[in-house]
């Protein structure tokens, strides 16, 4: 079973919005990865969060992390046309090797 | 760096065939993975090996079969292609499980 599911599964926003996206596990987890996936191509890291981390920055990305909720969300502030992708988390379960994503929130940013 | 390569990047194969989908890495990862990615389902973990001789299943690794037997090459084999195996497939590569995966640019296929 996949560990990680996002929401909501699809969003659309208009360019200089920003996007939010969660995604809950169900088990404990070291730590929590975001990646996007524009249209056919492999995916890309953007963001790791360990356990003992609450907020990470990147750039535009904030990603924020309530292990008490078993959570994470990702906003991308200033959305372009160009953040147009899919977006997944993925976790390992425990002490698993397994690394688990979930299904996805596809983002569009309208011009 | 070529990073993560993957061929062929497109197969059609008739029901009951069998192939092999290359996967290599030269980055010296001990941990490689195979995904399967469906509309709507995300991607599926297949098979994965934190390293050289060491490969265990992933969420669903029916149908499949994979080996490990140097650091940079980890082949992913169909034995008898169903068209339920109708897919884009993934392969990943890593230090560890928890570090960020680098992956290839997948491989799509069709079963007939």
């Amino acid at each position: 079973s996949q560990q990680g599911e996002e929401d909501p599964q699809a969003l659309s926003i208009q360019e200089g919005e920003n996007a939010t996206m969660n995604c809950s596990y169900k088990t404990s987890i070291n730590n929590l990865q975001w990646y996007r996936q524009n249209s056919g191509r492999g995916l890309v890291h953007l963001i790791l969060i360990r356990s003992n981390e609450r907020e990470k920055h990147s750039g535009r990305l904030r990603v924020t992390l309530d292990t008490s909720k078993k959570s994470s969300s990702l906003l991308i502030t200033a959305s372009r046309a160009a953040d147009t992708a899919s977006y997944f988390c993925a976790t390992t379960q425990g002490g698993s090797e397994k690394l688990v994503f979930g299904k996805g929130t596809k983002l569009t940013v309208n011009p | 760096n070529a990073g993560v390569t993957q061929t062929p990047k497109f197969q059609v194969l008739k029901t009951g065939q069998s192939m092999t989908l290359q996967c290599a890495q030269d980055m010296n990862h001990e941990y490689m993975s195979w995904y399967r990615q469906d509309p709507g389902m995300g991607l599926r973990l297949i098979h994965y090996s934190v390293g050289a001789g060491i490969t265990d299943q992933g969420e669903v690794p029916n149908g499949y079969n994979v080996s490990r037997s140097t650091t940079e090459d980890f082949p992913l084999r169909l034995l008898s292609a169903a068209p339920s195996q109708t897919s884009v497939y993934f392969c990943a590569s890593s230090w560890t499980s928890q570090e960020t995966q680098y992956f290839g640019p997948g491989t799509r296929l069709l079963v007939l």
